[in-house]
């Protein structure tokens, strides 16, 4: 049962304009959802988190909402850059999960110049 | 130096054979994970550890173990390697409550 789903396997976007990354999960425990982000030959790293407590997070061009009651965050990449291509995995912990991370499959954004 | 570093960055192997992959950290957490990555189904779980004398298995553990010989290392052993382990192999650390996680570079590994 896949807990973390990130329907969209791809996106792209031209330079410039917004992306859109969805991720929904179904257990209602999770409290702490992350966003990492994975360049090719090389680990995730951490982008941008949000606690259940609240709806947005914002850091530089990077935003994620929460919408506790559809279960669904987004993360919006304003404005995209071609050094934004990459794979962006959503995560979660909570729930008894004794606070380790469940990840979805991840989306890979392509930024076109 | 690589907050965690993983050996060797690519490897490959024959079917049957024992290999480990071997990952250290220098974040001084006591919390480290062994995740697989392969097209298609993101990150999965097969192995973490909490600290030195606690080990526990994760969603993919078959075929796969693990040792803790200190705070700061973590190795991944296949006991007899199968071609459906030719995947990317992720070490991981992070702080008591889960957050920050902080993952290596990776191993590549083919199973011929």
């Amino acid at each position: 049962d896949q807990q973390v789903k990130q329907n969209s396997p791809s996106l792209s976007v031209q330079e410039g304009r917004i992306s859109i990354l969805n991720c929904d999960y179904t257990n209602s425990m999770f409290d702490y959802f992350l966003w990492y982000k994975k360049y090719p030959a090389e680990g995730p790293t951490f982008l941008i988190s949000i606690s259940s407590i609240k709806d947005k997070n914002e850091d530089g061009r990077f935003t994620v909402f929460l919408n506790k009651s559809a279960k669904h965050l987004s993360l919006h990449i304003v404005p995209s850059q071609p050094g934004d291509s990459a794979v962006y995995f959503c995560a979660a912990e909570g729930g008894g999960s004794n606070y380790k991370l469940t990840f979805g499959k991840g989306t890979l954004l392509t930024v076109n110049p | 130096d690589a907050d965690v570093t993983q050996t060797p960055r690519n490897r490959i192997t024959k079917t049957g054979k024992r290999i480990m992959l071997e990952c250290s950290q220098t974040k001084g957490h006591d919390r480290m994970y062994w995740y697989r990555q392969d097209p298609g189904l993101g990150l999965r779980l097969i192995y973490y550890s909490f600290d030195v004398k606690d080990i526990n298995k994760g969603e993919i553990s078959d075929g796969y173990s693990v040792s803790r010989q200190a705070q700061a290392k973590f190795s991944l052993s296949l006991e007899s390697a199968i071609p459906n382990q030719t995947a990317l192999y992720f070490c991981a650390t992070s702080d008591p409550l889960g957050v920050g996680y902080t993952f290596g570079s990776g191993t590549r590994l083919t199973v011929v």
